[in-house]
């Protein structure tokens, strides 16, 4: 069974500092995508990484895959309280037709 | 937005009672998915349909069963409601997970069991 294992599960910044979430794997993933979620709502996708190592940045969110596709990471520049929602990870495995989460990270940005 | 919506938005029921959660969608997409959302959970997959008729259990389908008899439309049941079975449910669709597209998810439906 493959599982991920997201890190921190809460996290509670002030606007303007940065920060970094983890989705980590002892399993190989053919991609992992990230959404988020706000509450009453389902989650709307964020970004897809395929390749290992790849980089990819939307705004100040810049999200990157693992060189060995097991792990990956959202790192948010200057935070602001728009930011404050529910980040979760999820896998795809080889040939997969569902996806993995991982249990999420809720963040807060204060003002 | 993607079209899909979940019904009922919210349900509180009784322990033993028959609950069924429907899924519909307007996107003509293969993928259904239905989970479960609990705190420190994240999303666990229940079942999935890949197709008409053609369904497949997740990682926490114990307790619940699924029907889909038209493309649009995809069943939740759960025969005899459980208070562990109090969660909010997310359906989901795809195109094709294969290709990395994006799952849409509808709103959730709100489910208490007292």
């Amino acid at each position: 069974t493959q599982l991920l294992e997201q890190s921190p599960q809460f996290l509670s910044i002030q606007e303007g500092e940065n920060l970094t979430v983890y989705c980590n794997s002892s399993s190989v993933f053919s991609s992992l995508q990230w959404y988020r979620q706000e509450p009453g709502e389902g989650p709307v996708l964020l970004v897809t990484v395929v390749t290992g190592g790849e980089v990819k940045k939307l705004k100040r969110l810049t999200f990157q895959f693992g060189d060995a596709r097991k792990d990956s990471s959202l790192h948010i520049t200057a935070a602001q309280p728009g930011d404050t929602g529910l980040y979760l990870c999820a896998g795809r495995g080889q040939g997969a037709q569902k996806l993995v989460f991982g249990q999420g990270t809720r963040l807060t940005i204060n003002p | 937005d993607a079209g899909i919506t979940q019904s009922p938005r919210h349900k509180v029921t009784e322990t033993g009672t028959p609950v069924t959660l429907r899924c519909h969608q307007t996107e003509n997409h293969r993928y259904m998915y239905w989970y479960r959302q609990d705190p420190g959970h994240g999303l666990r997959l229940i079942h999935y349909s890949y197709g008409v008729k053609d369904t497949d259990k997740g990682e926490v389908s114990d307790g619940y069963s699924v029907s889909r008899s038209k493309t649009e439309d995809f069943l939740l049941t759960l025969e005899s409601a459980t208070s562990s079975q109090t969660s909010v449910y997310f359906c989901a669709i795809s195109p094709d997970p294969k290709s990395n597209q994006p799952q849409h998810f509808g709103d959730g439906t709100r489910l208490s069991i007292l």
